[in-house]
């Protein structure tokens, strides 16, 4: 069956213009994941969305990131106003609940540069 | 706070010799450990996982883990690496943040020399 999808696979953005990553889960999953991966760093947790609980937002790192999520399906990610330091791989994950036992299944990811 | 420590950068092993990518962790309440893989510009897939039982759990493409929880270590293994298995690995431990997140290792390139 399809996998998660993302889109674009590569976006290029001047410094201070706003983004938007898409992101569409397996569908089903009711748990979504977005996650920041910095060149030689690990995998850094944005915000999580798990049916229609209130998100996790915990770990976006300034108010200029949000991320909502229609209809329980896709969700999009927006980056307000870049900076050269947002340039990273965004990564986006689902799995069928939110008990951790599931395994993530997660998209190709979005290349951003910010020039 | 969860944590997961991937302590060597790079892995350099010769194709047909075992490979032995390392992890130990940290957390309290029960350890869900998972092993990841990421081949060039793609996204990570899934390996293998400990939830409970058997210490020693076997995964994708001939990987296995043993999990050792005095050493609090979740090792990943395969006896006979192939060239296709250089990739960056991440081992994954449970936030018990009480979020359902996994906290992610910084990562091990792995490259298996022909």
């Amino acid at each position: 069956g399809a996998g998660v999808s993302q889109s674009p696979s590569n976006k290029v953005t001047e410094k201070g213009k706003d983004v938007e990553l898409r992101c569409d889960p397996i569908s089903g999953h009711t748990a979504l994941y977005w996650y920041r991966q910095s060149l030689g760093q690990g995998l850094e947790f944005l915000i999580y969305f798990q049916g229609n609980s209130a998100p996790d937002k915990s770990g976006l790192p300034s108010d200029r990131f949000s991320a909502e999520r229609t209809g329980g399906s896709v969700s999009t990610l927006t980056i307000q106003r870049t900076q050269q330091e947002d340039s990273a791989v965004y990564l986006c994950a689902s799995k069928q609940t939110g008990d951790l036992f599931y395994e993530q299944y997660f998209g190709p990811g979005t290349r951003l540069t910010v020039t | 706070a969860q944590s997961v420590a991937q302590p060597e950068d790079q892995v350099n092993v010769a194709e047909g010799n075992p490979l032995t990518v390392k992890c130990t962790y940290s957390v309290s309440g029960n350890p869900y450990l998972f092993w990841y893989v990421q081949y060039p510009n793609r996204g990570l897939q899934f390996l293998l996982k400990y939830i409970t039982g058997d210490n020693l759990v076997k995964g994708s493409y001939g990987f296995e883990a043993e999990f050792n929880k005095s050493q609090t270590s979740f090792h990943l293994k395969k006896p006979s690496a192939l060239v296709s298995d250089s990739a960056l690995y991440f081992c994954a431990v449970r936030d018990a943040s009480g979020n359902n997140r996994l906290a992610f290792g910084k990562g091990n390139q792995v490259v298996v020399i022909p």
